[in-house]
């Protein structure tokens, strides 16, 4: 069974950089073909995918891939994501899964973006 | 990038009723294409992957096609719990792409 649960600053003035973690049990990223990605949600809307890691390759939404980065830390089974520059209109649910068909996806952590 | 056009946006049927949820791709895409359901306030749940396989625990009335770039969720002898909005995914080229999702609420 694998479980995904991500976790956030919550809330972040604009400009600032958004550090969100994955936190994942049932699996490993060094198991093959194994990846997560991260994705998000503004409220009422639809979704969006923002980055992937897959076989040691990472994946990026090229309209945000300037302000992406991810990351993993196998021996943790986290996986990282860095979004520079936030501005109001980033603010959604973020969402990690894991790559491929997204079979499995956590709970979701709100990040509002606010002065 | 590929753009999935999904249609209806929302729809409203009776429990028992059959419907159908369709995405039109805007190119080849093959057999790369997901289908989700959301429930308020939850994750979303994939039901379909690789256009017509069925994901673990789905129920069998659940079912997707493919004919050319355009793709279709059935959804037979609907239930009340089946409320919720539908995505699809292509998964084919980056950057993944979903549908603006069509939202079901059954009467």
């Amino acid at each position: 069974q694998v479980t995904l649960k991500e976790s956030g600053p919550g809330m972040l003035q604009p400009s600032q950089t958004l550090s969100l973690t994955c936190t994942f049990s049932g699996t490993s990223l060094s198991t093959s073909n194994m990846g997560l990605s991260w994705l998000r949600q503004p409220s009422g809307k639809g979704l969006e995918w923002l980055a992937s890691i897959w076989n040691n390759d990472n994946y990026y939404n090229p309209s945000l891939r300037s302000r992406l980065t991810i990351s993993k830390e196998t021996s943790k089974n986290q996986v990282l994501l860095k979004f520079t520059s936030m501005e109001p209109a980033d603010t959604a649910t973020y969402y990690c899964s894991t790559s491929g068909w997204f079979a499995y996806w956590g709970q979701g952590t709100l990040v509002t973006v606010s002065s | 990038d590929i753009q999935m056009t999904q249609s209806p946006a929302s729809l409203s049927a009776s429990p028992e009723e059959i419907v159908t949820i369709t995405c039109q791709a805007s190119q080849d895409i093959g057999n790369w294409l997901a289908w989700y359901q959301q429930k308020p306030g939850k994750s979303p749940q994939l039901l379909i992957y690789s256009a017509t396989s069925l994901a673990d625990g789905i129920p069998s009335r659940f079912s997707g096609s493919r004919s050319g770039t355009q793709y279709s969720l059935k959804i037979s002898r609907l239930q009340v719990e089946d409320t919720g909005i539908y995505y699809c995914l292509q998964r084919y080229s980056n950057p993944l792409t979903f549908g603006s999702g069509t939202k079901l609420e059954i009467k």
